[in-house]
């Protein structure tokens, strides 16, 4: 069974300060993907960043950033310079590659508020 | 731009009532999806289809059927509405030919069931 696990249901952020929400998941397969999906008061899923499983360097989309931990299966979201458009619901998801035919998995999400 | 589009955006149905959910893309993918979310428990796969002729099962299925009618269009059907079927409802489509496998969403569909 695959599953992904999201411990922080809400969390909170000063303007311009830092935040990294957690992530941990489970797969028995070698080679997946990971993603972040922002959802913001307009309840448009939107993605943030993604990673290849099988590639060691982290993702970096300017201020958003990930830590992947392959051995550790986990997979957080760092947020720098937080800014008040930031204020949204984050999905972690897990997908397998396109050509085996399986799911999508989501974690239950992280809602961030970014205090002025 | 090439998008994915549900109609209705919001709608109010009373328990019982047969209710219909419309997505359609123009992204030219092969894989529609939709998925239900409600406070706290994410996002939960309903059914999933990979062309026209595949249709899955997702987690939640029971109570909901779906017709892939063509490869840009996918439906979702209520045959009998309940209360506990109040939630936000997302279609989302994936390109088969890609590697990362990435779902585009919809904008949502705000059911409420009376």
């Amino acid at each position: 069974a695959q599953t992904v696990t999201q411990s922080q249901p809400e969390m909170s952020v000063q303007e311009a300060e830092t935040v990294t929400l957690s992530c941990t998941y489970d797969t028995s397969e070698s080679n997946y993907y990971l993603f972040w999906y922002k959802q913001p008061p307009s309840r448009q899923m939107i993605l943030v960043i993604r990673q290849e499983a099988y590639k060691q360097q982290n993702a970096t989309e300017n201020r958003f950033s990930v830590n992947f931990q392959k051995a550790a299966k986990s997979f957080s979201l760092k947020i720098s310079d937080s800014q008040l458009g930031d204020t949204a619901m984050y999905f972690c998801a897990l997908a397998p590659p396109s050509n085996t035919g399986n799911q999508f998995y989501f974690g239950t999400g992280t809602s961030l508020t970014v205090i002025p | 731009d090439a998008d994915v589009t549900q109609t209705p955006r919001n709608r109010i149905t009373k328990t019982g009532k047969r209710i219909m959910l419309e997505c359609s893309q123009t992204k030219g993918h092969d894989r529609m999806y939709w998925y239900r979310q409600d406070p706290g428990l994410g996002l939960q796969l309903i059914y999933y289809s990979f062309d026209v002729k595949d249709i899955n099962k997702g987690e939640i299925s029971d109570g909901y059927s779906v017709s892939r009618q063509a490869q840009a269009k996918f439906s979702l059907s209520l045959e009998s509405a309940i209360p506990n079927q109040t939630a936000l409802y997302f279609c989302a489509t994936s390109d088969s030919r890609t590697r990362y496998n990435e779902q585009f969403f919809g904008p949502g569909t705000r059911l409420t069931v009376l």
